[in-house]
């Protein structure tokens, strides 16, 4: 069974780029949620995918966006980065099979924005 | 709206020791599932227990236990025999069910186990 993988592991932008996350669910889930975690926070819900179409979202400007493909991989973008933006980003996947099913999360990408 | 507080932000203990976790939660909703998280320092966040409002059995996993109140709103998580390889910061988390996953976690505490 495969884990959650996101790549790139580190990324450095600068103020007002753009960046893209990448993230490969666990095999067998659907779902695919992304969350930002600043240094010595707990992590806060960005938004979910589920089959293609983002379902929820957190409280986050809509220069944060996102995609799932037909393999359920994701995409997390950025545009317009500012300072606060720096943090790690995971991924997480679950399997919809169960209510409230535990999240599977990757090692996540720790991005800094200079 | 959602709240999860440890009020822990850093424990110290020497191994073998016991050390316990506190987790206080605010809802209003009377469906609700509580999770415990671990994450090591590679970043990665650990699924170690899933709970829901329903079932306030106390659980006991190895060294591990969590103790679940309603009354108190608390979801405490204890590690019985501490050892280093428990380092790590634990996140106490809460979902409420429908819809889409939105976690809310709490700001976490982080154990050393110092040998």
């Amino acid at each position: 069974e495969t884990g959650v993988t996101q790549s790139p592991t580190h990324l450095i932008k600068t103020r007002g780029q753009q960046v893209t996350l990448r993230c490969s669910s666990q095999s067998g889930h659907n779902t695919v949620s992304w969350y930002q975690q600043a240094l010595g926070q707990g992590p806060q819900f960005i938004f979910q995918y589920y089959r293609e179409e983002e379902n929820g979202r957190g409280n986050f400007p809509p220069r944060f966006s996102g995609l799932q493909f037909p393999n359920y991989s994701s995409e997390l973008n950025v545009n317009a980065l500012e300072l606060d933006d720096s943090a790690l980003y995971l991924c997480a996947s679950s399997s919809p099979d169960r209510e409230a099913s535990p999240l599977h999360f990757g090692n996540g990408t720790r991005l800094t924005v200079t | 709206a959602q709240k999860v507080t440890q009020a822990q932000t850093e424990i110290s203990v020497v191994e073998k020791e016991d050390v316990t976790l506190d987790c206080v939660y605010e809802t209003r909703d009377t469906t609700y599932y509580l999770f415990w998280y671990k994450q090591p320092p590679s970043g990665e966040l650990v699924f170690l227990i899933r709970r829901n409002s329903f079932d306030e059995q106390n659980e006991i996993s190895g060294r591990y236990s969590w103790n679940f109140q309603k009354s108190t709103s608390s979801f405490n998580f204890t590690i019985t025999a501490s050892q280093v390889v428990d380092s790590a910061v634990y996140f106490c988390a809460l979902i409420l069910p429908g819809g889409y996953q939105k976690v809310t976690f709490g700001t976490g505490t982080k154990l050393q186990v110092i040998p």
